[in-house]
């Protein structure tokens, strides 16, 4: 079963928009990563945030934590149609050992130039 | 550095024929990983080394087997093929170490059994 899940599934934003995806989880997690994939290619990680962060960031990403919520949200400044990709949040949780890392479902972002 | 290779990028299998597909990575990582990507589903783990000489069952690893064949290279073998078996397959690699969780993900063997 998959720990985390996405929302929205499918965003569409103009280019310079800023662009939030919402990361919900079921379990106590070590940390939280966020990926993207272009089409047709593999992942490729673009930030972790540990269990006791709040906040990271990274270039246009900024991403937050919220464990008493157990959801985290990345925000993408400035949207450029490079940004157009899934993004896929993965945890490792306590129990799961820091080998597993689950993936969610994937939030499909189309920036349209 | 080349990565994380996977072959084949496509293949087609009629049921009940068996393949391998291929993974290697050049980062001296220590654990490796096999997961399969179907629409509406993400990422689901299939299998994972964890170290050279350790393979441990993920979350859908009927129907699958693997072989770590050395720190490089992880195979992911089909004995039977069922069309269930139809979606795109990613390896991957990280360090290993519990300082570092990210994971290095290879192009993908897009399967389709029919």
């Amino acid at each position: 079963s998959q720990q985390g899940e996405e929302d929205p599934q499918a965003l569409s934003i103009q280019e310079g928009e800023n662009a939030t995806m919402n990361c919900s989880y079921k379990t106590s997690i070590n940390n939280l990563q966020w990926y993207r994939q272009n089409s047709g290619r593999g992942l490729v990680h673009l930030i972790l945030i540990r269990s006791n962060e709040r906040e990271k960031h990274s270039g246009r990403l900024r991403v937050t934590l919220d464990t008493s919520k157990k959801s985290s949200s990345l925000l993408i400044t400035a949207s450029r149609a490079a940004d157009t990709a899934s993004y896929f949040c993965a945890t490792d949780g306590e129990r799961g050992g820091y080998q597993k890392v689950t993936f969610g479902i994937g939030t499909k972002l189309q920036v349209i130039p | 550095n080349a990565g994380v290779t996977q072959t084949p990028k496509f293949q087609v299998l009629k049921t009940g024929q068996s393949m391998t597909l291929q993974c290697a990575q050049d980062m001296n990582h220590n654990s490796m990983y096999w997961y399969r990507q179907d629409p509406g589903m993400g990422l689901r783990l299939i299998y994972y080394s964890a170290s050279e000489g350790t393979t441990d069952k993920g979350e859908v690893p009927n129907g699958y087997n693997v072989s770590r064949l050395n720190k490089r290279e992880f195979s992911l073998r089909l004995e039977s093929a069922a069309p269930s078996q139809t979606s795109v397959y990613f390896c991957a690699s990280s360090t290993g170490t519990s300082g570092s969780r990210e994971q290095y993900f290879g192009p993908g063997t897009r399967l389709t059994v029919t």
